[in-house]
This record gives structure tokens, C-alpha cells and sequence, in this order.
């Protein structure tokens, strides 16, 4: 079957790092998205991961292990309006995007 | 901004009334799906088209059906809304050719079937 799993909350203060997981496990992969999302509003593209390694933009960057079925998002230098839910997306073979329920964010000062 | 618009952003109706979402775009993307969001789910994918005429189901697709007569308008209708349809329901495109193409989401339609 599909499963995405992310943690469902996660907090952190202003200026810190944090590290998100995502671990799949789907029928086949054809890439691995990352997307914010602020309360009430559409999610957004963050990132795109389709090889192994590290991608990075800015103060957010993305990484993926296609042997262990897992990527992680790190933020850096939060900032307050970092505090979003962050959801992990993966390309299945049947050309469809499988969402996890995403992680919500909270960033305190 | 992929110039996707959804209207109506919010709606309230009755048990067993129809129901159509609209979902606008405005630079002739091939691609077009709509998703529902319900807390402890993730985004399900409802339909999608990849041209006009051309539509497939997604994951959960009973109770729905589509209509694509133009490129730039994808419709999704509840035929007889229920409950379990409360949702906040997405459109989104995929701004290049190929359907594994990144997907830009519309902001959104708020649905409350009583």
C-alpha cells in the first residue's frame, strides 16, 4: 500500500534549526516533494527531490534517500512566520502525488 | 501565481442538493486535478484531467464526477452532497507538459454540507 508518515507537530524557537522527516514507502517513486502550507491557505511549492543528496534554497533546503525511503526538510534561521504545516508528497508509478498528512510548525519567539 | 482561480470560496448546503466547484485557469495548462483536505488525511486526489475530455479517477472519486469542455475550466460536482463531503476542496495544475510536472494549487473552496 501507500503510506506516507511525517511527525504530526513539531515546535522550535526563532532563529533555530529544525529538521522535519518523511519516511515512504509507495509503489514506485518518481520524486519527492516538499510544500508549506499557512493555516487557511493553499499549499505552496518548497521543493522538488528526484536524486539523492542535498537541495538547497535559501534558508530551506531538502534531502533524499531513495534506498531508505526518507527525505527531510531543514529549516534554518526560523522565523515566525515559518510557523505553518509542511507536507511531504511523493510521485508514485502510476503518475499520481500521495500526500502525508503533513507536520505542523510552531515557532515561538 | 499560476493564475488558478476557484470560485465559490465558501459554500454551505443541504444533504442531498448538487453541487459544482469551479476551477479557473488562465494559461492553457494540459493538466488540472482536484484534491479534498480533511484533518488527519492528507491531500486525496478526487480527479484529474490531462486535456479536455480527457478525465481519470483519482483515490477518492465515488460520489464525484468531473467536466472538462474547455482547457481552462475543470468542474467538479457532488451530485448529491453528504455529509461526509464536508471538505476543503483544491484545484491544481502542473505548470509544465509532462503530468510528474510540480503541481500549483488554487486557494481553495470551503464546502459544509448540514
Amino acid at each position: 500500500g501507500q503510506n506516507i508518515d511525517q511527525p504530526t507537530e513539531m515546535t522550535a524557537t526563532e532563529g533555530a534549526i529544525v529538521q522535519i522527516n518523511c519516511t515512504y514507502q509507495t509503489s514506485g517513486f518518481n520524486g519527492l516533494f516538499w510544500y508549506q502550507q499557512h493555516a487557511g491557505e493553499a499549499p505552496t511549492f518548497l521543493s522538488y527531490n528526484v536524486l539523492d543528496g542535498l537541495e538547497e534554497k535559501g534558508r530551506f533546503s531538502s534531502f533524499l534517500s531513495r534506498s531508505k525511503g526518507y527525505s527531510y526538510l531543514l529549516l534554518k534561521e526560523l522565523q515566525m512566520k515559518d510557523s505553518a504545516s509542511y507536507l511531504c508528497a511523493v510521485w508514485d508509478n502510476t503518475d499520481k502525488l500521495i500526500f502525508g498528512t503533513g507536520t505542523r510548525l510552531q515557532v515561538f519567539p | 501565481d499560476a493564475g488558478i482561480t476557484q470560485s465559490p470560496r465558501h459554500k454551505v448546503t443541504e444533504t442531498g442538493t448538487p453541487v459544482t466547484l469551479r476551477c479557473h485557469q488562465t494559461e492553457n495548462h494540459r493538466y488540472m486535478y482536484w484534491y479534498r483536505q480533511d484533518p488527519g488525511h492528507g491531500l486525496r486526489l478526487i480527479h484529474y484531467s490531462y486535456g479536455v475530455k480527457d478525465t481519470d479517477k483519482g483515490e477518492v472519486s465515488d460520489g464525484y464526477s468531473v467536466s472538462r469542455s474547455k482547457t481552462e475550466d475543470f468542474l467538479l460536482t457532488l451530485e448529491s452532497a453528504t455529509s461526509s463531503q464536508t471538505s476543503v476542496y483544491f484545484c491544481a495544475i502542473s505548470l509544465g507538459t509532462d503530468s510528474t510536472d510540480t503541481q500549483y494549487f488554487g486557494p481553495g473552496t470551503r464546502l459544509t454540507v448540514l
